[in-house]
């Protein structure tokens, strides 16, 4: 069990540009989840996918958001035209599929808008 | 409205026993879950409850109450490495997706 990995560990970047962040859950978990967490707060959801079908998406998940996970694997989760309010630390989680199992997080992927 | 109400700060020292309270507001309830999360580092689970009562795991014990939307973290013979935030977190869906309160920093003095 490598547990859930995340890509890069931290991205800083310019107010205007994409990023895309990478995250490859333990592998015998069907659910992948998105979440987004700022200093002194808890993770906020953003969104879910049951294998490759993204089941649910937060409010907070604008249409600058995109995640994808093509072949029920890795995910990607891409921020298009960044904005000084999406620096944050982004955090994914896996479970099984069994009621009621724990999410597993990666160490999550930090992200600075200059 | 929906919302989950934590203490921000605790502080104790090393052997002692220490409660993290959790009371939560939300619109649908399929359990209470706690999470432990050093600096830098990624949530852990700690435990989880979907009916009423008490689970002990080791030194951690998790406590809830249905009716009163009401749960518990119990630390018992503290260590400094426990020294971190903790977070309760309910699950409101059937989908696993969980809702978090904002933590609760746990310092721990020798």
């Amino acid at each position: 069990d490598t547990g859930v990995s995340q890509n890069p560990r931290h991205k800083i970047t310019k107010r205007g540009q994409n990023v895309t962040f990478r995250c490859d859950p333990i592998s015998e978990h069907n659910r992948l989840y998105w979440y987004r967490q700022t200093l002194g707060q808890g993770p906020e959801f953003l969104t879910y996918f049951q294998n490759e079908a993204q089941l649910e998406k937060s409010r907070l998940l604008s249409d600058r958001f995109s995640a994808e996970r093509p072949k029920g694997s890795f995910s990607t989760l891409e921020i298009q035209r960044t904005e000084q309010g999406d620096s944050a630390m982004y955090l994914c989680a896996s479970s099984s599929d069994s009621r009621d199992q724990p999410q597993h997080f990666g160490d999550g992927t930090r992200l600075s808008i200059l | 409205g929906q919302s989950l109400e934590q203490p921000s700060e605790v502080t104790a020292v090393e052997g002692a026993i220490v409660q993290i309270n959790c009371t939560y507001q939300t619109s649908g309830f399929y359990g209470l879950s706690w999470y432990q999360q050093h600096d830098g580092g990624a949530p852990t689970f700690l435990s989880y409850n979907a009916l009423d009562g008490l689970e002990e795991t080791g030194r951690f014990s998790s406590f809830l109450s249905r009716s009163d939307s009401y749960g518990y973290l119990l630390l018992q013979e503290l260590q400094m490495k426990d020294s971190a935030s903790y977070f309760c977190a309910v699950r409101e869906g059937g989908n696993n997706d969980m809702r978090f309160g904002a933590g609760t920093r746990l310092t721990v003095k020798p």
